[in-house]
């Protein structure tokens, strides 16, 4: 039982270039989440799924599209990246209930050059 | 929008004493949680909290959710050199998926 995965662990991109970050959990969570984490703050969220199909805005969507593939997969897409993106990025999963709690992967580490 | 105000943003400490922390909110929560994150990892859950009043405790942790709502507080007794690390409140609203996280109290722990 992995829990949640992600890849890459580092990246770094020129500016313009895409990537995608990929996240996988085993823990047959509905929901999926996708944070970002800069010095000094704390985790803002980007978009989430609330279930497999459907996806939603956090707080800092823009420049990001996201990819719900299936029950256990969620992907975030960089398709132009700008130096503002750096950042490490967070994906997390919670349970069947809405009121469950988070777990979270061990980070992808982005850096635009 | 909701934010959360979590204090102290960093404190150091004398290695057998007790730490306490606290996060506050604008508006009411429905469930707490609690991470600790070490450098280069992602954060990991300590405690959850469900219920106005509840108080839960994880081994040296303890962890309560303010009878208000919107404020939650973390205690660790007798630290210990391995509790350093960045410690993050998050809190839920009612009806909604998502959660909002404090900005992080970093803890250093002096032997």
């Amino acid at each position: 039982n992995a829990g949640v995965t992600q890849t890459p662990k580092f990246q770094v991109l020129k500016t313009g270039q895409s990537m995608t970050l990929q996240c996988a959990q085993d823990m047959n969570h509905n929901s999926m989440y996708w944070y970002r984490q800069d010095p000094g703050m704390g985790l803002r969220l980007i978009y989430y799924s609330a279930s497999e199909g459907t996806t939603d805005k956090g707080e800092v969507p823009n420049g990001y599209n996201v990819s719900r593939l299936n029950k256990r997969e969620f992907s975030l897409r960089l398709e132009s990246a700008a130096p503002s993106q750096t950042s490490v990025y967070f994906c997390a999963s919670s349970g069947v209930g809405i009121a469950d709690t988070q777990y979270f992967g061990p980070g992808t580490r982005l850096t635009v050059l | 929008g909701q934010q959360l105000n979590q204090s102290p943003q960093s404190m150091f400490i004398q290695e057998g004493e007790d730490v306490s922390m606290n996060c506050t909110s604008s508006s009411i929560f429905n469930t707490w949680l609690w991470y600790k994150q070490d450098p280069g990892e992602g954060p990991v859950l300590l405690i959850a909290l469900y219920k106005a009043g509840e108080l839960t405790s994880n081994g040296r942790l303890t962890a309560q959710f303010g009878i208000t709502r919107k404020d939650s507080f973390l205690n660790i007794s007798a630290s210990i050199p391995s509790d350093v690390g960045i410690y993050f409140c998050a809190g839920q609203g009612s009806g909604t998926y998502k959660y909002i996280f404090g900005t992080g109290t970093r803890l250093k722990v002096l032997a």
